[in-house]
């Protein structure tokens, strides 16, 4: 079964460090590109960030860029989101989803998506 | 950066059909996928490409696309796709970026 399972979520006080894990099992990890999506308290879906799969190349959000780093080790199939100097705004669950078809063709979808680690900035 | 907007709110009849639209620039190009979100629980896929559905997914979702204007419809709703349904594209800046619709509330009466 092709499945992903986030951890590492918890409270952390403003400014503050947090490492997001993902562990994708059933599939081959390295030949996709996975992106992590985040929804804060009674809000919508955000996208945050992605990473390739054979070119491992990663890109974000404005709105994380130059705080969030987004990593994959492909030996242990799992995916990671290092979040530092985190602000209240970024209180909110992470989703970790695996990307289906390519960007430049324009034919993307995210799945499957996990059950999600809940992240709360406060002090 | 590219928008996606979507109705806040949608009801339907039980067995009825409903289309849940997606308005934004980036759809005159590029193909919208679809996500079903229950209460509590995590998104899940229902239509991607120009309209494909995942293993499991019922073919009474459907996806179209018309101009800047996607659409997924749900025909003959059951009570059990009471859900906030987003749809997704990929940007049009070309700068790998992603975006999300705004959501809609679809609610079986």
């Amino acid at each position: 079964e092709v499945q992903v399972l986030e951890s590492g979520g918890g409270l952390v006080q403003p400014g503050g460090s947090l490492r997001l894990s993902c562990a994708a099992s059933g599939f081959t990890f390295s030949i996709y590109a996975m992106s992590w999506v985040r929804q804060a308290p009674g809000k919508g879906l955000e996208w945050v960030s992605i990473i390739g799969g054979i070119d491992g190349n990663p890109h974000y959000a404005d709105s994380v860029k130059g705080r969030f780093t987004i990593s994959r080790d492909n030996s242990k199939n799992t995916l990671y989101l290092q979040m530092n100097s985190l602000r209240a705004e970024d209180t909110a669950v992470y989703y970790c989803a695996r990307r289906g078809g390519t960007y430049n063709d324009g034919i993307v979808w995210f799945g499957p998506w996990g059950p999600g680690t809940p992240v709360t900035v406060s002090s | 950066s590219s928008e996606l907007t979507q109705d806040p709110a949608v009801s339907v009849a039980l067995g009825q059909t409903v289309r849940i639209t997606c308005q934004g620039d980036s759809l005159r190009n590029y193909y919208a996928s679809w996500y079903q979100q229950k209460p509590g629980q995590a998104p899940v896929l229902v239509i991607y490409d120009k309209n494909n559905r995942p293993s499991g997914i019922p073919d009474r979702f459907s996806g179209s696309r018309s101009g800047n204007t996607a659409s997924l419809t749900i025909t003959g709703a059951q009570a059990e796709d009471e859900a906030d349904y987003y749809c997704c594209s990929r940007d049009t800046s070309g700068n790998h970026n992603y975006v999300f619709g705004t959501g809609t509330k679809v609610t079986v009466l």
